[in-house]
């Protein structure tokens, strides 16, 4: 079975350029979430959506940063314009739940995806 | 505050024993749930084990195992048998029942070596 699909692997692009990441989550789940692991900061969680809709995106770190979810299959993170400080691995995960009470329905996550900004 | 503390940064333990990694968690919900993943150097984030603040009994998934304690606030995890591939990270992680859709909270994480 086909886990959570992230592309591009690694990405090297220059300050202020528009980055787009991809994700394809695992079939079927019903949520959706971005983080962001880094040295200084850890893994963090950018945003998530439950059934496409963004529900939690309190840790997108400022407007340059967008991300959206048009279908149960697909979901972009978007970076305009990129700057270095932006450089990290960002990933995508999926799980089944809704996550209600604490419920253990765990995320699969992708393989990430490095970003390097110059 | 922290909502996930892993006071170890990094752990040594010798192929074949077992390793205790710390993990405390801070939360005023009654419902919420623990992880713990793997992150070995290739990068993935790998589902180890789950607790529930709910279950009466100790997690156990194969040689891992959960240490709840729920009166201290701490999930640590217990891997048995220890296994040079078991060098790793490893992060604690948090749900709490009102984070509607399942958002996770990560600590900072303990590096894992286990040498032959």
């Amino acid at each position: 079975d086909a886990g959570v699909i992230q592309s591009p692997r690694h990405e090297v692009t220059e300050m202020g350029q528009e980055v787009t990441l991809r994700c394809k989550p695992i079939s079927g789940h019903n949520s959706l979430f971005w983080y962001r692991q880094t040295m200084m900061r850890g893994l963090e969680l950018l945003i998530y959506f439950n059934n496409n809709v963004p529900i939690d995106d309190s840790g997108m770190p400022e407007d340059r940063f967008s991300a959206k979810m048009p279908n149960a299959s697909f979901s972009t993170l978007k970076i305009q314009p990129s700057e270095p400080r932006d450089s990290a691995v960002y990933f995508c995960a999926s799980s089944s739940g809704t996550g209600a009470a604490g419920g253990g329905d765990e995320q699969f996550f992708g393989p990430g995806t490095r970003l390097t900004v110059l | 505050a922290q909502k996930i503390t892993q006071t170890q940064p990094g752990m040594f333990v010798q192929e074949k024993e077992a390793v205790t990694l710390d993990c405390t968690y801070d939360t005023s919900d009654p419902s919420y749930g623990l992880f713990w993943y793997k992150q070995p150097s290739s990068g993935e984030m790998i589902f180890l084990i789950y607790q529930g603040s709910y279950d009466q009994q100790n997690a156990t998934e194969g040689r891992y195992s959960l240490n709840f304690q729920k009166a201290r606030k701490s999930a640590n995890l217990v891997i048995s048998a220890s296994q040079l591939g078991d060098s790793a990270m490893y992060f604690c992680a948090m749900r709490e029942a009102y984070n509607q859709g399942g958002k996770l909270i990560f600590g900072q994480g303990t590096e894992l070596s286990v040498k032959p």
